[in-house]
């Protein structure tokens, strides 16, 4: 299985940047790697994904190591909209894993 | 554009009962994947079908199954309903088998089995 580790839970003050790691040893050329968040009762969104470069999209920015053995999830300026569970995920033909998340935290 | 749509949004069943869940693509997703999501954790991959056909399945017993029909949306079946399949069951939609352009899931339907 495609495995991604990242922490359980992370706080950050509101309109401060936030920075979500993520680490995927085992990633193959092939995969992709995407974010999505989920709010409770609710099916994960769409934050961003890349393959190589960094990206960057109104939500977010995704930074992705060289050897892509890990990546970033960046949001400028938190708010407390962005309050939700962070799912790192690599995107494999026939299956995509999710961990469990990291809760992100937001003080106002 | 809808997005994509799953119903029921809840259902309870009965242990030992049978449960079909049905999902809706966006229009001109082709590929459908289908997970549990169990209270507290990450979902859990079941299935994907592409172009009809079966791509990959998860760790599940064979009490799951689903399909796809030609014009992509999908359901997924569960026999024998055990108590710990209680979850919430979650369907993403993808333009393509690799999910090139990310993945569209549902709000999900909420199994409740007593």
């Amino acid at each position: 299985d495609a495995k991604t580790t990242q922490p359980n839970s992370m706080e950050s003050n509101e309109e401060e940047p936030v920075h979500l790691p993520c680490n995927h040893s085992t990633i193959s050329g092939t995969d992709y790697i995407h974010w999505y968040r989920q709010l409770p009762s609710q099916g994960p969104e769409y934050v961003i994904h890349g393959l190589t470069s960094n990206v960057n999209n109104r939500m977010a920015s995704l930074a992705i190591a060289e050897d892509r053995k890990s990546s970033t999830l960046i949001l400028h300026r938190a708010t407390l909209r962005d309050a939700a569970v962070y799912y790192c995920i690599l995107a494999r033909a026939g299956k995509s894993t999710f961990g469990d998340g990291t809760t992100l935290t937001v003080k106002p | 554009d809808a997005g994509v749509t799953q119903s029921p949004t809840h259902l309870i069943k009965t242990r030992g009962q049978q449960v079909t869940l049905r999902c809706s693509p966006i229009s001109g997703h082709k590929s459908v994947s289908w997970y549990q999501q169990v209270l507290g954790q990450g979902p859990q991959f079941i299935f994907q079908y592409y172009e009809k056909e079966e791509r990959g399945r998860g760790n599940f017993p064979d009490r799951f199954s689903a399909r796809q029909f030609p014009n992509y949306s999908s359901e997924l079946n569960v026999n024998a309903l055990l108590l710990g399949d209680s979850a919430l069951y979650l369907c993403a939609s993808s333009r393509d088998r690799l999910a090139n352009y990310g993945y569209t899931f549902g709000s999900g339907t909420r199994l409740t089995v007593v």
